[in-house]
């Protein structure tokens, strides 16, 4: 049962240039996206959030765009810094109390 | 910066064995959530809490499995007769209300032998 998917499960990008990572969902009924980070031995940390009523949020250097057409969300991570080195997870939500995670895209940054 | 902590960080358990996880959320929180993460796999939904019952839970989240706010700061996670493929990595979240994320705490690596 693949509610959220993240097809590409690594990215390298140089330092500086941007990071674009991908999660496409099935579902009609999610009204709520986030994505997290997690690092090795830690659990997911928040990153940014976005409802489904907009279409582009951004924090500082990271930005959420929402396709609801295409059942698409991207994170924008501009410019990266090695910091961001660390598993993405996208999560979904239909407004029960779950989130439904992707299986995560792990990005490197490359000084 | 408040964070939600969870103990014991690894806990290794003989199957058949009972094991209890715990996890203290941020004070000022209302839900709790309880997710499990196997290894190399995605992060799935086991349970949420709130107003001291439990509001969803997943098919994963069966009669070995229970969950307690035994005071009010302790969230726990029970699961009796332990199986092999019980071990994974236990998250326990929480959020102040239904329009705030979710807050993680660093898990516990439960490993059955």
């Amino acid at each position: 049962d693949q509610q959220v998917k993240q097809n590409s499960p690594s990215l390298s990008v140089q330092e500086g240039r941007i990071s674009i990572l991908n999660c496409d969902y099935t579902n009609s009924m999610f009204d709520y996206f986030l994505w997290y980070k997690k690092y090795p031995a830690e659990g997911p940390t928040f990153l940014i959030s976005i409802s489904s009523i907009k279409d582009k949020n951004e924090d500082g250097r990271f930005t959420v765009f929402l396709n609801k057409s295409a059942k698409h969300l991207s994170l924008h991570i501009v410019p990266s810094q090695p910091g961001d080195s660390a598993v993405y997870f996208c999560a979904a939500s239909d407004g029960t109390y779950k989130y439904i995670f992707g299986t995560g895209t792990r990005l490197k940054v490359l000084a | 910066e408040p964070e939600v902590t969870q103990t014991p960080s690894h806990q290794v358990t003989q199957m058949g064995q009972e094991v209890i996880l715990r996890c203290v959320p941020i004070s000022n929180h209302l839900y709790f959530y309880w997710y499990r993460q196997i290894l190399g796999q995605k992060v799935e939904f086991l349970v949420s809490f709130y107003n001291n019952e439990i509001s969803e839970k997943s098919e994963i989240f069966d009669d070995q499995f229970s969950v307690e706010r035994p005071d009010g700061s302790n969230f726990t996670l029970k699961i009796r007769s332990t199986k092999l493929e019980d071990s994974a990595m236990y998250f326990c979240a929480s959020r102040r209300d239904i329009n705030q994320p979710q807050h993680f705490g660093d898990g516990t690596r439960l490993s059955i032998l």
